[in-house]
This record gives C-alpha cells, structure tokens and sequence, in this order.
C-alpha cells in the first residue's frame, strides 16, 4: 500500500521564524512529488518536484526532493502570519493505462503567531 | 481564468438520506476527480474521470456511492444512503493534463455532516 507521511503534524512558530516541514514516502511508480497549501478547503498548489536535488523556489518558500532516501522537505523562511495553514505533500503515482493518481499525506498544520 | 465550482458549499442530513454534489470544473481541463477529506486526514480519491470516462474508481465505495460525469465536463456525486462516517470535505479538482501527472487544481469543496 503507497504511504505518504508528513512531520510534524502541527508546528507553532513567532513571526519572522524559519521552519522546515518533512515529508516521506512509500510507493510504487513514483512521478512526481506536489506540495500543497490549505488554507480553508481548497488545497493551493505550491510546487512539484520530480528530480532529486534540484531546489523549487517561490519567494520565501522552497522545496527540494531526494529521491535516493524517498523524502522531500518544504521550507519557509521569515514566516507570517498569513503563512498559517496545512501544507499537504501528495505524491504522484502511475496507476496504468496512462493515468497518474495522488496520494496525500495527513499534512502539517502550521500556526504562526505574531 | 473561472476556478473549479462546487455546489453546495454545505450539507446537513440524517444517516440513511441521500445526497448528491454538483462539480464544473476548469473550461478545457480533460480530467476531473473526486476526494474525500475527513477531519484531521489529507484528501483521499474516489474516483478520476478523463473526459467523460471512469479512469480509476478503485477506492469509491460502490455500494453507496456513484458518479458521473456527462457529455465530459460537469460531474454530479451521489452518497445513498448516506453513513455517518460518510461526514467529510467532499473536494473537486481538475487538471488540464490528460492523466492527471500535472497540477491539480481544487474547487472549493462541499462539507458534508451526516447526522
């Protein structure tokens, strides 16, 4: 059975701290790894990574992937409070017939407080 | 661009009713699917639909719960009889490339409270 798990599960930081979130996996047909933001319902797409070692950056946040120990870490630097959310990591798997089927973890909540 | 739309936005029932939820995804977006989110647990698919075909629908719960998704653009998802473990976030996404390898993205969702 393809597993995602992400750690910590909630995370409390101040303002202008930097935080690192983990994410791990267990799957067959690996494509492609996705971070997510959800703020209220809708899970945001942040970045997909598919190559090891190659870093994503948007602003303050970025993402890197290791294919070699089946991890990625997502992190945000300076953060605010506007940063406050649940960041899912879904990985992509090839589930046949030219079809690709994401898996999410249970997400980390972060909570940033002025 | 229009996001992916959902309807309603909230539903409250009585266990053994049924339900159904309303999808539109992205104009031109050829694959569309359905996820249950439960409280605390990130979005599990139910089933994934590339034009108006089922592609995987190996996780749906068929004895209660069916979909469609006619003439390859709006989708309908239909609980009956509702459980009380059907209570979640039912999301809809949609994404532009055939398969589903590219980004997806979600409409709003519609929270779902069997009671």
């Amino acid at each position: 059975e393809d597993k995602v798990v992400q750690s910590p599960l909630s995370l409390v930081v101040h303002e202008g701290d930097t935080v690192t979130l983990n994410c791990s996996y267990e799957v067959t047909n690996f494509r492609s790894l996705l971070w997510y933001k959800q703020e209220k319902k809708a899970p945001t797409f942040l970045f997909m990574l598919t190559s090891s070692g190659i870093e994503k950056k948007s602003g303050r946040l970025s993402s890197i992937l290791d294919k070699k120990e089946l991890f990625s870490i997502l992190n945000i630097t300076a953060t605010q409070t506007g940063d406050s959310a649940v960041y899912l990591c879904a990985v992509a798997v090839y589930s046949g017939a030219g079809s690709y089927q994401l898996t999410f973890g249970k997400g980390t909540k972060l909570s940033v407080i002025p | 661009e229009a996001g992916v739309a959902q309807s309603p936005r909230y539903k409250i029932i009585e266990k053994r009713q049924s339900v159904a939820f309303w999808c539109n995804p992205i104009s031109g977006h050829a694959t569309l699917y359905w996820y249950q989110q439960i409280l605390g647990q990130g979005p599990k698919l139910l089933i994934q639909f590339q034009n108006n075909g089922v592609v995987d629908d190996s996780q749906l719960p068929k004895d209660r719960f069916s979909a469609e998704r006619l003439k390859g653009v709006d989708s309908t998802l239909k609980i009956q009889p509702a459980k009380l473990e059907d209570s979640a976030v039912y999301l809809c996404a949609s994404s532009a490339v055939a398969g589903g390898l590219g980004e997806q993205y979600f409409g709003p969702g519609t929270r779902l409270t069997v009671t």
